[in-house]
């Protein structure tokens, strides 16, 4: 079945870091693929995403590309910000509509 | 791996009726569980958040009476919708983390499909 890998955390970086969050995806069909992010005490919300491969999806300086070839979908920022602290989900729906998601890997941006 | 388990996949009932989806953690206790709800073509929308023993907490917007929560045990939490309408046809998906603080991880059930005739 469809299945979403994430690198395990927790990940600890300095202010204005270059960040990257690896995700590899497995999947039958054609999904679409995003990133949540959880800050603390609250739910997840949508950071970003992709439904077709080559695309790139981008917020608030976060970056990711969906990759067929590699099926990868990395997470990355050039210049972490204490704020950008929290807890960051890879995603695929597939195309019946089922999520499925990685364990989350946390990070922390120190001063 | 850490697995949870939500039953059913799949529910497909009539108007009025009430239905009970269960979420499980099949190998560590969860002390925490979230219930998630996918409108269509949208994003999820974190409805409650349940910590075992304690009420959950609703976010807000999301009716305390109609969606009720159970968190029981560090195993188990239940989400009931109560004499529920078409409009409550959706993808209900749950997440279950052991231990506080973001550092654990977060696991997912793999959603129900709730369809209401």
């Amino acid at each position: 079945g469809d299945s979403v890998t994430q690198m395990e955390g927790p990940v600890t970086l300095s202010e204005e870091a270059f960040l990257t969050i690896n995700c590899t995806y497995t999947a039958t069909g054609y999904p679409s693929l995003f990133w949540y992010v959880q800050y603390p005490g609250e739910g997840l919300q949508l950071l970003l995403k992709a439904t077709k491969a080559d695309d790139k999806g981008s917020n608030k300086g976060f970056e990711a590309t969906y990759r067929k070839e590699t099926t990868s979908f990395h997470l990355e920022k050039g210049s972490v910000q204490v704020s950008d602290s929290a807890v960051y989900f890879c995603a695929l729906r597939d195309p019946g509509n089922q999520f499925y998601f990685g364990t989350g890997t946390s990070l922390t941006v120190i001063p | 791996g850490a697995v949870v388990s939500q039953h059913p996949s799949r529910v497909i009932c009539k108007s009025g009726t009430s239905v009970k989806i269960e979420c499980r953690s099949l190998d560590f206790q969860a002390t925490t569980m979230f219930w998630y709800r996918q409108f269509p073509k949208k994003s999820l929308m974190l409805m409650a958040t349940s910590n075992e023993g304690s009420k959950a907490t609703y976010e807000q917007g999301v009716e305390k009476d109609k969606f009720l929560i159970n968190h029981a045990s560090l195993t188990l939490s239940t989400l009931t919708v109560t004499s529920a309408h078409p409009e409550d046809s959706s993808f209900y998906i749950c997440s279950a983390r052991s231990g506080e603080g973001g550092n654990q991880p977060q696991h997912f059930g793999d959603g129900t499909r709730l369809s209401i005739l």
